[in-house]
């Protein structure tokens, strides 16, 4: 199993900016997927779930309405579109796995993508 | 859903025994309670679920109990490789929370 995410960079508040997650050596269309974050030197803090069809989503309350969580399973890989971004959205953004179809713990990791808001 | 960890901090020798607590603010669902690792500069790594099942590869010097809001990770003797930071996660009600973290440190 491999997650590789892509797509952070620096970012001007107010703008923004789609991050990838693509998945290979498991069956991708088979699995729901989480975004989770990290702020430097912070804990972790759960974003967000899709399920395995991408007909279901979940979301934490701070970032519901302005982060959308979405997946194209021909090409394995899943999606964070984050608008509106505030300098506090600055963190590490990992994606992972879900052990089943949806709503249960993520076992495998991607590596993180950085995403910096600043002026 | 808010999940809170103690200590914040614990400092022990290799070889000592580490219990790392995490309460719930409310019952989250039987047995939807995972523990994870991360070391500096790595992705958290998946050590038990289900409150105290633990994750392929993972020793049995670790193990996990507890049930309603109250569950405990343990550790029965520290290994060099076991200093890092644990989080909880509850995943039987959305939205899904973590807990702030134990920090396990070298004393």
């Amino acid at each position: 199993v491999q997650l590789v995410e892509s797509g952070g960079g620096v970012v001007q508040p107010g703008r923004s900016l789609r991050l990838s997650c693509e998945g290979s050596g498991f069956t991708f269309s088979g699995y729901g997927m989480h975004w989770v974050r990290q702020a430097p030197g912070k804990g972790l803090e759960w974003l967000a779930v899709i399920s395995y069809n991408g007909n279901n989503e979940f979301y934490a309350d701070s970032v519901k309405g302005r982060l959308t969580i979405s997946r194209d399973n021909s090409r394995k890989t899943v999606f964070l579109q984050m608008n509106n971004l505030r300098v506090e959205d600055t963190a590490v953004y990992y994606c992972a796995r879900d052990v089943d179809r949806a709503w249960n713990h993520p076992d495998y990791w991607g590596q993180g993508t950085l995403v910096t808001v600043s002026s | 859903i808010v999940l809170t960890q103690s200590p914040a901090t614990l400092s022990l020798s290799p070889g000592e025994r580490a219990t790392l607590s995490c309460r719930g603010s409310q019952n989250f669902g039987p047995e939807t309670l995972a523990w994870y690792q991360q070391k500096p500069g790595q992705a958290p790594r998946l050590i038990m679920f289900g409150a105290y099942t633990r994750a392929t590869g993972i020793p049995d010097r670790f193990s996990g109990s507890g049930s309603g809001t109250d569950f405990t990770l343990s550790i029965s003797r520290l290994e060099p490789e076991d200093f890092a930071v644990y989080y909880c996660l509850q995943y039987g009600s959305t939205p899904f929370t973590f807990g702030p973290g134990t920090k396990v440190d070298i004393k």
